[in-house]
């Protein structure tokens, strides 16, 4: 069965300290993974897809095969960092979404 | 350019009552997703809805049934409510085809009370 677990459900880090999240996923194939974030009173949004290797607001994310991991950083968090973080692998017959149960994410002053 | 907007915004519902929810989907997107999300939990996947036709469905009974229209947008039809259905309704629209898969655009949701 396909699924993707997000350990933390809380995580609080002081700003400008170093930030990760942990996504671990076990699917067939291999997926295309995406973050999705949503900020207070916001809809939920893209942040990142892996293939696009692209860096957003400072927040990179790997792929490793090996481990099944897509784990979301950024080496120096800020107060606007502060939101729901969800991990999402890209499959199925529809080649929809499945999303994590997240980690809120909340950066101290 | 429009974004995603859903419709009613809340509402209330007692057990074994019908409900409908709709969505408008962004401007010039073809495909409209539906999920699922209860207090706690990560959006679950209901259905998707590409030219009108369903092309694809999650873990959910058949009492959950959906529409898409001609101009895109969509309906989604919850029979025989359960105090269980009680969440957040999400709709989210996108492009077909490889580089519009996985980026979805939310609405904000339509919120489901089952009493």
């Amino acid at each position: 069965a396909q699924r993707v677990t997000q350990p933390e459900k809380l995580l609080s880090v002081f700003k400008g300290a170093p930030v990760e999240l942990k996504c671990n996923y076990s699917y067939s194939g291999s997926p295309e993974l995406f973050w999705y974030v949503q900020y207070s009173r916001q809809r939920l949004q893209l942040l990142l897809r892996h293939i696009s290797r692209e860096s957003i607001k400072g927040f990179t994310a790997d792929l490793n095969k090996g481990e099944t991991s897509f784990h979301l950083k950024k080496p120096f968090a800020q107060e606007e960092d502060s939101a729901m973080y969800y991990c999402a692998p890209l499959g199925g017959s529809a080649r929809q979404l499945t999303f994590g149960s997240g980690t809120q994410l909340t950066v101290l002053p | 350019e429009t974004g995603v907007t859903q419709s009613p915004t809340h509402l209330i519902k007692t057990r074994g009552q019908q409900v409908t929810l709709r969505c408008s989907s962004q401007s010039g997107h073809n495909t409209v997703s539906w999920y699922q999300q209860a207090l706690g939990q990560g959006p679950q996947f209901i259905f998707q809805y590409y030219r009108e036709e369903e092309n694809g469905r999650g873990n959910f009974p058949p009492r959950f049934s959906g529409l898409q229209f001609p101009n895109y947008s969509s309906e989604l039809n919850v029979n025989a409510l359960e105090l269980d259905d009680s969440a957040l309704y999400l709709c989210a629209s996108s492009l077909a085809g490889r580089e519009g898969a996985g980026e979805l655009f939310f609405g904000e949701g339509s919120r489901l009370t089952v009493l």
